[in-house]
């Protein structure tokens, strides 16, 4: 099993709709979860981070964490064709050290 | 823009050689860690440096290597290449060690 799975996609919405993307996780000592967005041939870009329990917000992006499930996702409302990226979901256990252990990725793509 | 340079952007290289990645970090971040991506997968941890130590360390083979000089930018260094160390190596810098990171362009290296 990896540590963190992501269905690698792509998950094709329209424009306007709400993108919906998942991860799990296999280590329950996990402590802090990220997503980065990374556009084809660039370096990952965070976007959220969430430590707690339940959902955050930061403008179209909403975050949202299940410790007990092993689940983050994340939901991207009104999208737009800009936000066609691949989304990587990654994870944190201080006790590691602070590396971040991604998953592969999903792929996005917003239709105009 | 995350502030984190890297150099080269680019580099092909052959199988046998050596290479030297190098980094600078956010201003103010004193922990840089350094991850491989290759084409199609999420960045895999190699190691991490903090105040000139290193930190934790990846499943990486000793023939990568690493060092963080004291304004706190930093060097990766691989030997005796192989065809498989073709990827994307990106750097991402963070304050106190605190786990939010933030990574630089990222250099892409091709080993023929």
């Amino acid at each position: 099993q990896k540590e963190v799975e992501q269905n690698s996609g792509p998950l094709s919405v329209p424009e306007g709709a709400i993108a919906s993307l998942n991860c799990t996780y296999s280590d329950r000592g996990s402590q802090s979860f990220f997503w980065y967005r990374q556009y084809s041939g660039k370096s990952p870009e965070l976007i959220m981070f969430i430590y707690s329990n339940g959902d955050k917000e930061d403008g179209r992006f909403t975050a949202q964490l299940n410790k007990a499930s092993q689940y983050v996702s994340l939901l991207i409302r009104d999208s737009q064709p800009s936000d066609s990226a691949t989304y990587l979901c990654a994870v944190n256990r201080e006790a590691a050290g602070n590396k971040l252990t991604f998953g592969g990725g999903t792929r996005v793509l917003v239709k105009p | 823009e995350t502030g984190v340079t890297q150099s080269p952007t680019h580099l092909i290289k052959t199988r046998g050689q050596q290479v030297t990645l190098r980094c600078s970090s956010q201003s103010g971040h004193n922990t840089v860690s350094w991850y491989q991506q290759a084409l199609g997968q999420g960045p895999q941890f190699i190691f991490q440096y903090y105040r000139e130590e290193e930190n934790g360390r990846g499943n990486f083979p000793p023939r990568f290597s690493g060092l963080q000089f004291p304004n706190y930018s930093s060097e990766l260094n691989v030997n005796a290449l192989e065809l498989d160390d073709s990827a994307l190596y990106l750097c991402a810098s963070s304050l106190e060690r605190t786990d939010t990171q933030y990574f630089g362009p990222g250099t892409r290296l091709t080993v023929l």
